[in-house]
């Protein structure tokens, strides 16, 4: 089956523009997170979705960052007036979130590049 | 607080075995994630081990000791694709709480 994509692949933005990234999770896997990895470092929890539950957005780092989960699947994270240290790859990664335990499957993720 | 530790870089010659330790601190703990990511490229599941002991899964091995708050992967007869970050990851509650990855080179 279809696993979880996202995209763009790549985006490359001048500092201050809003950006728009889009996660399309396996279907039926009622969880979603959000993930950023700078070059060469560990995964960053940015925020996590599950069901119908409100967000849990403790790891967004600015206000500047925000997130919506469409229907239970789609889900969309904006970054707005980016900044140079916003350059990352934006990772997604969806489960179960039935099972005893949360193996997270997760996409390509998305490049981003802010000049 | 909440912390995972493992080290940063290891290398390892091919055909030998290499062991990446892993400890860490946090609350709601249920289990213990290994993945590997290649360079580039999203992380893939590796193990999960929920009890106390050694998973055997081909030339890959896990270990949680859920009392120390210590897990190691264990990779036999490397072979120079095992180049990748390892990462360790606590199943906290609803989200993994992940190390920052350790780097395995792997030399002729």
């Amino acid at each position: 089956g279809a696993g979880v994509s996202q995209s763009p692949s790549n985006k490359v933005t001048e500092k201050g523009k809003d950006v728009e990234l889009r996660c399309d999770p396996i279907s039926g896997h009622t969880a979603l997170y959000w993930y950023r990895q700078s070059l060469g470092q560990g995964l960053e929890f940015l925020i996590y979705f599950q069901g119908n539950s409100a967000p849990d957005k403790s790891g967004l780092p600015s206000d500047r960052f925000s997130a919506e989960r469409t229907g239970g699947s789609v889900s969309t994270l904006t970054i707005q007036r980016t900044q140079q240290e916003d350059s990352a790859v934006y990772l997604c990664a969806s489960s179960s979130g039935r099972d005893s335990y949360n193996e997270q499957f997760f996409g390509p993720g998305t490049r981003l590049t802010v000049l | 607080g909440q912390n995972i530790d493992q080290p940063t870089e290891m290398t390892a010659t091919e055909g030998a075995i290499v062991q990446i330790n892993c400890t860490y601190q946090t609350s709601g703990f249920n289990g213990l994630f290994w993945y590997q990511q290649h360079a580039g490229e999203a992380p893939t599941f590796l193990s999960y081990n929920v009890l106390d002991g050694l998973e055997e899964k081909g030339r890959f091995s896990s270990f949680l000791s859920r009392s120390k708050g210590y897990s190691y992967l264990l990779l036999k007869e490397l072979q120079m694709k095992d180049s990748a970050s390892y990462l360790c990851g606590a199943d906290s509650n609803y989200q993994l709480i992940w190390g920052a990855g350790t780097k395995l080179i792997i030399k002729p």
